[in-house]
């Protein structure tokens, strides 16, 4: 398996502010994922994250709000930009593809929950 | 990736065994079923996944038709601690994007 940990675990930000989450792995990871997971409701996907190329975005989310980076095979970025209350949510990293791992399942970091006031 | 349907909410008595099920009559030859249950304000965790035979590990096991057009999750003794939102999907080869729908949100009772 492999421990994810996001920071901030929580925060409280402004309209129109943007906030940097952080996920980090303890082991080298082929894939990396974002959600976004609102208040009552299921996990949505908001991009895919692989090392030295562009994260590939799903419908609805754009790289404009949701800038992604993915320096390295263990840490990722996602910024949610110019925030309004709608961003309210717990956005959650995920990971697969386990270095030295031959099974294929995704885990799941703890999350990060915003309030946009 | 198939749509999975799942009923909303199950109880379900603690100790006994909590049987989960999912309707995914569109899945593909592929595509694999996928368990996993989130508690509240955790990450989701993985549980299970197979392809058409039934599998067992330590958390469950997973019981899926002949035509593969649904599966049982099982958990064979439930606790309190088994109260969550579980999740069925019809995944597709490895690196293949899951994809989440409504889950069933499973209340263990006293």
């Amino acid at each position: 398996s492999a421990v994810i940990s996001q920071k901030p675990s929580r925060d409280i930000c402004q309209r129109g502010t943007s906030l940097t989450i952080q996920c980090q792995v303890d082991s080298q990871v082929t894939m990396m994922f974002w959600y976004r997971q609102q208040p009552g409701q299921s996990l949505t996907l908001i991009a895919t994250a692989n090392q030295g190329s562009e994260a590939t975005y799903e419908s609805g989310f754009v790289i404009d709000k949701f800038p992604i980076s993915r320096p390295n095979l263990t840490f990722s970025t996602l910024t949610v930009s110019n925030m309004s209350p709608e961003d309210s949510s717990i956005y959650l990293c995920s990971v697969e593809g386990v270095r030295g791992q031959e099974t294929y399942e995704q885990y799941f970091g703890p999350g990060t929950r915003l309030t946009v006031t | 990736d198939a749509k999975t349907t799942q009923p909303p909410s199950m109880d379900c008595a603690e100790g006994r065994a909590a049987n989960l099920p999912c309707n995914h009559s569109t899945i593909s030859g592929n595509e694999y079923v996928y368990w996993y249950r989130q508690i509240h304000s955790q990450g989701p965790q993985y549980i299970i996944h197979g392809l058409k035979n039934n599998e067992t590990n330590e958390m469950a096991s997973l019981i899926i038709t002949e035509d593969r057009k649904s599966s049982t999750l099982i958990l064979p003794h439930a606790t309190l601690r088994d109260t969550a939102v579980y999740y069925c999907i019809a995944r597709g080869t490895s690196y293949d994007k899951v994809i989440f729908g409504p889950g069933t949100s499973l209340s263990v009772i006293p």
